[in-house]
């Protein structure tokens, strides 16, 4: 079974910093998806970035960016140029490509604070 | 804007007392989701739809059902809520169940039991 891990629970930034959110996973499939969630305080999760795991280049979104290390399985998200609106819990997650009905396994998220 | 909605945001029930929370979406999506996310713990799909096709998971407890009336809506029932079921439970739709299939996601129903 797939499982995601985030294991720090709270991280802080200074706004205009940068900071970066640290995620592991397990899987023995070779082809699947990582994805980063941005769930705001009582509003709805978004989508934030995905890599594809065949594609080495790291994906970029914006002040968004990703180091995968494919072997490591390891999969970061680096916020550059912190805002205050960038305060939220976020979650990595995983989901293998084969089967039709496969599913999103997130990890336990991390809550982002960003100081003013 | 298209968009998922819950209602209600927040909703108390006694412990034992059936209840019943609401999804509906106007991105037309074929699939819908519902997922229970506990404290400090990550979402959990408990099961989803494809149009009529109802697909459990198969950890889900018999307590937890679920209905799509239509392609708008679709409801989670817990028929005996326990302590344990106190959580936060989200609603996700895609237009498909392949990977390309991004899920939205609305704000979810945080549930207490009394």
């Amino acid at each position: 079974a797939q499982t995601v891990t985030q294991s720090q629970p709270e991280m802080s930034v200074q706004e205009a910093e940068t900071v970066t959110l640290s995620c592991t996973y397990d899987t023995s499939e070779s082809d699947y998806y990582l994805f980063w969630y941005k769930q705001p305080p009582s509003r709805q999760m978004i989508l934030v970035i995905r890599q594809e795991a065949y594609k080495q280049q790291n994906a970029t979104e914006n002040r968004f960016s990703v180091n995968f290390q494919k072997a490591a399985k390891s999969f970061s998200l680096k916020i550059s140029d912190s805002q205050l609106g960038d305060a939220a819990m976020y979650f990595c997650a995983y989901r293998r490509t084969t089967g039709a009905n496969s599913k999103l396994t997130f990890g336990k998220g991390i809550t982002l604070s960003v100081r003013p | 804007d298209a968009m998922v909605i819950q209602n209600p945001r927040y909703q108390v029930t006694q412990f034992g007392k059936p209840v019943t929370l609401s999804c509906s979406q106007t991105l037309n999506h074929n699939v819908m989701y519902w997922y229970q996310q506990k404290s400090s713990q990550a979402p959990k799909l408990l099961f989803h739809y494809y149009d009529k096709d109802f697909n459990n998971e198969a950890d889900t407890p018999d307590n937890f059902q679920s209905r799509r009336p239509n392609t708008s809506f679709c409801f989670l029932d817990i028929r005996s809520p326990g302590l344990g079921d106190a959580a936060m439970y989200l609603c996700a739709t895609s237009q498909g169940v392949g990977i390309y299939n991004e899920q939205f996601f609305g704000p979810g129903t945080r549930l207490t039991v009394l």
